[in-house]
């Protein structure tokens, strides 16, 4: 079955750049969805198609996905930022969630 | 405003069963792929099934294969997970999700999830 690989946390100073990765094979031939979740809360979907943002997204929020790696980019990081944001796609007829990346902002 | 709430949780033996639904509305239910995803304690997303808009196809997780099933009622704006033969590990938040219109990958809107509990 298809995996995604995440960094298990990333810390950023506020008003710098996160950025959190998501590892899988050849996953650059695959759309990729990121969803994001705060503490006690239920995910949200902030990109979805690798590089789209739905509607009430900030444009702080940017998606890339490339070769064996698709990228979430959480620019002038917020404090409401803090989450952990889980990547997707869809594997053999099923949905894969990646591992989960813990976003702190110092 | 869009809105899913889930129902059905609670506490039951291993062995047991127990049925989930979710309510939706503010959209077009029946124009959409609906899925559930569970989360254990302090762990990551797990996509479980989904089900096409007319229900004629229905995808799962291998975990659950057998022993869950995904139903909708479009009538009625529902969607359903029948859950038989339960292990300690299918406890989680089980949360109902909306595809996105046209495009059955991307989890568009989400419930607030029911906890489902496995334990003697």
């Amino acid at each position: 079955s298809y995996e995604l690989t995440q960094t298990f946390s990333v810390s950023v100073a506020l008003g710098q750049t996160a950025r959190i990765s998501c590892g899988g094979n050849n996953i650059g031939s695959k759309n990729v969805h990121w969803y994001q979740q705060k503490a006690g809360q239920a995910p949200v979907l902030v990109i979805y198609r690798d590089t789209n943002r739905p509607s009430g997204i900030p444009e702080r929020f940017s998606g890339s996905n490339s070769g064996n790696t698709a990228t979430l980019t959480i620019s002038r990081a917020q404090a409401g930022d803090e989450a952990d944001y889980y990547c997707q796609v869809w594997g053999s007829s099923t949905g894969v969630f990646g591992t989960g990346t813990k976003v702190t902002v110092l | 405003e869009v809105q899913l709430v889930e129902s059905g949780g609670g506490l039951v033996q291993p062995g047991g069963s127990l049925r989930l639904s979710c309510a939706a509305s503010g959209f077009t239910f029946s124009s959409c792929w609906m899925n559930w995803v569970r989360q254990a304690p302090g762990e990551g997303l797990e996509w479980v099934a989904n089900i096409k808009q007319d229900g004629s196809e229905k995808y799962y997780v291998d975990s659950v294969k057998g022993r869950f099933t995904i139903s909708r009622d479009n009538a009625k704006n529902s969607l359903f997970l029948q859950m038989n033969s339960l292990r300690a590990e299918d406890t989680a938040v089980y949360y109902c999700a909306s595809s996105l219109y046209g495009d059955y990958s991307v989890l568009q809107f989400w419930g607030l999830g029911t906890l489902v509990t496995v334990s003697s």
